[in-house]
C-alpha cells in the first residue's frame, strides 16, 4: 500500500539550531513530493514541493528539501531555525496519474525554543 | 481572500444528527479535494472532483457520507447519522490539476460529535 513515513513525531530544538525531518515514501513510478506546514492556530501552507528536475528544491522562508530516488525519501532541512518555525510540518506524496490523491506522513511537531 | 474557504469553521452535534459542510474552492480551480484530520495524523483522503464530476472515492468514506459539487464550483460534505468516530477535522482543497498538481488547502471544518 501507498505510504509517507515521518521520522520523527516531535522534535526539540534551540534557536539557531539544523534542522532535518525525514521523510519516506513507498511509492512505484513517478511521484510529485510536497512539505506543508501548519503553524499554531493556521491551516496547512505549501512550504516546497518537487515535480522534476533538480533534485535539491528551496521553499520558501529558507527551508529547503532533497529527493533522493534510490532512497525513497525527501527529507526538509533549515540550517537555522527560529521560534518562529514552531510548528507541524507534513510530508505528502502524490503521483502524476489518474486521481493525484495525495497521501499525507502523520506529521512532526517542531517546538523551537527562544 | 482568494483562498478556500469553508464553513461553518466548527460544528458540535449529537450523535445520530446529520451534518453538512461547504467548500468554496480557489476560483477557477476545476479539482477539489476533501480530506479529514483526526488528532496526531496527517489529512487522510477522502474524494475528489473534477469539475462536477466526483472521481475517486476512499474507502474512508462510508454510505453515511455523501459529497457533491453539482455546478462545479463549490462543494458539500453530508455526514449523516452521525458517530462519535466522525468527530475530526474535515478539510478541502482546491488545484488547477495538470501533471504538476499542486493542492491548496482551506482552514477546515471541525466536527465534534457528543
Amino acid at each position: 500500500a501507498q505510504s509517507v513515513s515521518q521520522h520523527n513525531h516531535h522534535v526539540i530544538l534551540s534557536e539557531a539550531a539544523s534542522l532535518e525531518l525525514g521523510c519516506n515514501y513507498s511509492y512505484g513510478g513517478t511521484v510529485n513530493l510536497f512539505w506543508y506546514v501548519q503553524y499554531p492556530g493556521q491551516h496547512l501552507q505549501l512550504l516546497l514541493k518537487y515535480f522534476s528536475g533538480d533534485p535539491l528544491v528551496k521553499g520558501i522562508k529558507g527551508f529547503e528539501a532533497e529527493f533522493i530516488k534510490s532512497k525513497f525519501s525527501f527529507n526538509l532541512r533549515k540550517p537555522s531555525v527560529q521560534w518562529s518555525d514552531t510548528a507541524e510540518y507534513f510530508c505528502a506524496v502524490n503521483q502524476n496519474t489518474g486521481g493525484f490523491k495525495t497521501i499525507f506522513g502523520a506529521g512532526t511537531r517542531l517546538f523551537v525554543k527562544a | 481572500d482568494t483562498g478556500v474557504s469553508q464553513n461553518p469553521r466548527h460544528k458540535i452535534t449529537k450523535r445520530g444528527q446529520n451534518v453538512t459542510f461547504r467548500c468554496d474552492p480557489i476560483s477557477e480551480h476545476n479539482r477539489l479535494y476533501w480530506y479529514r484530520q483526526t488528532l496526531g495524523q496527517g489529512p487522510e483522503f477522502l474524494t475528489y472532483f473534477q469539475n462536477e464530476a466526483q472521481l475517486e472515492k476512499s474507502r474512508l468514506l462510508s454510505d453515511r457520507f455523501s459529497a457533491e459539487r453539482p455546478k462545479g464550483s463549490f462543494s458539500t460534505l453530508e455526514i449523516q447519522r452521525t458517530e462519535q468516530g466522525d468527530s475530526a477535522m474535515y478539510l478541502c482543497a482546491s488545484s488547477l490539476g495538470g501533471v504538476t498538481d499542486t493542492q491548496y488547502f482551506g482552514p477546515g471544518t471541525r466536527l465534534t460529535v457528543l
